[in-house]
């Protein structure tokens, strides 16, 4: 499969636990980007990698939310301290090139208990 | 602050109807629009429109943008059962971040 994967697909935790979800993006795309979809809703920007560097964070991304990309590749998004606010489903997208389509992982689906 | 508006927010048909679904937006530098379909999973790439009038054909699906009135259609001509799911519209602004502004999404039913 040479689409986008995510891991894991789903994540059970306590409120005041910190989770992190990966991203591997498709293969040679240099723009990776993270939304986060709550039900009934489409999906809101949080932030985008070009390459290893991070252009760009939403207001949405509070200082509990941490994302890297290192050496370009793989992304991860980490939550610190969660609340029961973070329950949602986080996508990773992947893109390269003019123009720019971007092409969703399966997603990690996040409940706070 | 990019807006985009879906309407309507969820429709029901019969297998064998036609349907519009309809997108507007607000962009302050527009770069494209584009549309996805979400079945309980991420959302699949639809089409990709930049330029007004010129429309995107695949199977049953059809697309065309307007950039002077600032909307979008997406036809769904002979709908099946298969054609459920959530319809997402999403713009892209210029400059160099290129994220993603979505609507709310239109959910569609088709029941046999």
């Amino acid at each position: 499969d040479t689409g986008v994967s995510q891991d894991p697909r789903h994540k059970i935790t306590k409120r005041g636990q910190n989770v992190t979800f990966r991203c591997d993006p498709i293969s040679e795309h240099n723009r990776l980007y993270w939304y986060r979809q709550t039900l009934g809703q489409g999906p809101e920007f949080l932030t985008y990698f070009q390459n290893e560097a991070q252009l760009e964070k939403s207001r949405l991304l509070s200082d509990r939310f941490s994302a890297e990309r290192p050496k370009g590749s793989f992304s991860t998004l980490e939550i610190q301290r969660t609340e029961q606010g973070d329950s949602a489903m986080y996508l990773c997208a992947s893109s390269q090139g003019v123009p720019d389509t971007q092409y969703f992982g399966p997603g990690t689906r996040l409940t706070v208990l | 602050e990019d807006k985009v508006v879906q309407s309507p927010l969820s429709l029901v048909v019969h297998e064998g109807d036609t349907v519009t679904l309809n997108c507007s937006y607000e962009v302050t530098n527009f770069r494209s629009l584009l549309w996805y379909k979400q079945e309980k999973k991420a959302p699949t790439f639809l089409f990709m429109l930049t330029s007004s009038g010129i429309e995107k054909k695949s199977g049953r699906l059809s697309s065309i943008l307007d950039k002077k009135e600032l909307f979008s259609i997406l036809n769904i001509t002979a709908t099946q059962t298969g054609d459920s799911a959530v319809y997402l519209c999403a713009v892209q602004s210029g400059g160099s971040n290129y994220k993603l502004t979505f609507g709310k999404g239109t959910l569609l039913t088709v029941n046999p």
